[in-house]
């Protein structure tokens, strides 16, 4: 059974910039979270989609933008770069989390330069 | 905002020894798991304990939930220098289903 998979695994871009991240989700898996993880602010939640809806947002500007397709793959964007949005971008997905939790992917690690 | 808070930030032990690390929240739950992470990589879900629950064994792993003091604990026995990780309590609660992460605990296993 194939993980959760995220992609690219590494990126480096320039301040201003925008980035696509994807998110493939474990098969049969309908809810989709993204978090962020920093040294400093550590694990973070942004959203989570399920069913193409967005279920729940955290407490991040709206530069931070995702969507999840009808096959359950998310992506998220972030648009005009900072340098502090270099970070571990984590792809969590779930069947029934109340009782199983998420399964996380590798993560993707952003550099921004 | 982190909602739990590990302690220790981090513990150094020799293989075969237990380790126990702890974890406070702050606002009422409807589950409470623990996550281990390797080296900047993803997550691995390790256990996951109900508000109504109070002890859980999965394995080598041993999680208490004390909901009237907010906290709760993971032990690890007969540690192993592959259980070298950080350690991540989160919550979940509430009518929102995201995962709060506490900051984690640096465990090292000394072979």
């Amino acid at each position: 059974k194939a993980g959760v998979t995220q992609t690219p695994r590494y990126l480096i871009k320039t301040r201003g910039q925008q980035v696509t991240l994807s998110c493939s989700p474990i098969s049969g898996h309908r809810s989709v979270s993204w978090y962020q993880q920093t040294p400093g602010q550590g694990l973070q939640f942004l959203f989570e989609y399920f069913s193409e809806t967005q279920r729940n947002k955290g407490n991040f500007p709206g530069r931070f933008s995702g969507r999840q397709f009808s096959n359950s793959r998310s992506e998220m964007n972030v648009s005009t770069l900072e340098l502090g949005d270099s970070a571990l971008y984590l792809c969590a997905s779930s069947f029934l989390d109340r009782v199983n939790g998420y399964t996380f992917g590798s993560g993707t690690r952003l550099t921004v330069v | 905002s982190q909602q739990g808070e590990e302690d220790p930030q981090a513990l150094s032990i020799q293989e075969g020894e237990n380790a126990t690390m702890n974890c406070s929240y702050k606002t009422s739950i409807n589950n409470l798991q623990w996550y281990r992470q390797n080296s900047g990589r993803g997550l691995v879900h390790l256990i996951l304990i109900r508000s109504n629950e109070r002890e859980k064994h999965s394995g080598r792993l041993r999680v208490t939930l004390d909901t009237s003091k907010k906290s709760s604990s993971l032990l690890i026995t007969a540690s192993r220098a592959a259980d070298t990780a950080s350690y991540f309590c989160a919550t979940a609660g509430g009518s929102q289903g995201n995962l709060i992460f506490g900051k984690g605990t640096k465990l090292s296993v000394k072979p």
